[in-house]
């Protein structure tokens, strides 16, 4: 059983490009969550995705966008990249087992914007 | 809002100790908790997780505990190795209406076993 998986692995832009992140959710999984790393710090929730819509937000700018498939996969699009996007993108899916969620993580995409 | 902490930031220990990370936790209404473990540029494994009806849950050598009331967790690691080696993270669920949920990460512990 894959887990979830996330592609690239690693990605190099100039300040601003845009970028596209691809996340394929764990088997089973109907829930997609983005997060952004930055080093030295926990991830920051940007948003979640279900039924191919956006059901929450995080405190991130409009640049930051997404899709969800029918398939369940998701891709996360950053406009008008800067250097402070520089970061380390994890996605995570999820669903609902007993009236309560355990999201499993991708390996991550490491964003580098120079 | 909903905020995490996990003391220390950084931890190094020799190889066969005994060790304790603490998570604090702001908002007790939570109705789980996740450790997860992660290695250097990797992403987030889970080693553990906790629903508010249990006070501990093991695995291994690993053993988590949760009180909500003082809003506080702890991973438990017995007879360290250095493969143990990572930075570990908790985080808590924050529920909105409609039943969408975020994870709320602490920055980490960066724990280091020496041989």
């Amino acid at each position: 059983d894959a887990g979830v998986t996330q592609s690239p692995t690693h990605l190099i832009k100039t300040r601003g490009q845009q970028v596209t992140l691809r996340c394929s959710p764990k088997s089973g999984h109907d829930t997609v969550s983005w997060y952004q790393q930055a080093l030295g710090q926990g991830p920051q929730f940007i948003f979640q995705y279900y039924e191919e819509e956006e059901r929450q937000r995080g405190n991130f700018p409009d640049r930051f966008s997404g899709h969800q498939f029918p398939n369940y996969s998701s891709e996360l699009n950053v406009n008008a990249l800067l250097l402070g996007d520089s970061a380390l993108y994890l996605c995570a899916s999820s669903f609902i087992f007993r009236g309560s969620y355990e999201q499993y993580f991708g390996p991550g995409t490491r964003l580098t914007v120079t | 809002k909903q905020e995490v902490t996990q003391i220390p930031a950084a931890l190094s220990v020799p190889e066969g100790e005994n060790l304790v990370l603490n998570c604090s936790f702001t908002d007790s209404a939570i109705y789980n908790l996740q450790w997860f473990r992660q290695d250097p540029g990797k992403g987030l494994t889970s080693l553990l997780l906790i629903q508010s009806s249990q006070r501990e849950q093991t695995s291994g050598r690993l053993n988590a505990s949760l009180d909500k009331s003082s809003g506080r967790s702890t991973l438990y690691i017995a007879a360290s190795q250095p493969g143990d080696s990572a930075t570990y993270l908790c985080a808590v669920p924050v529920l909105r209406q409609g039943g969408s949920e975020k994870l709320v990460f602490g920055k980490g512990t960066k724990l280091t076993v020496n041989p």
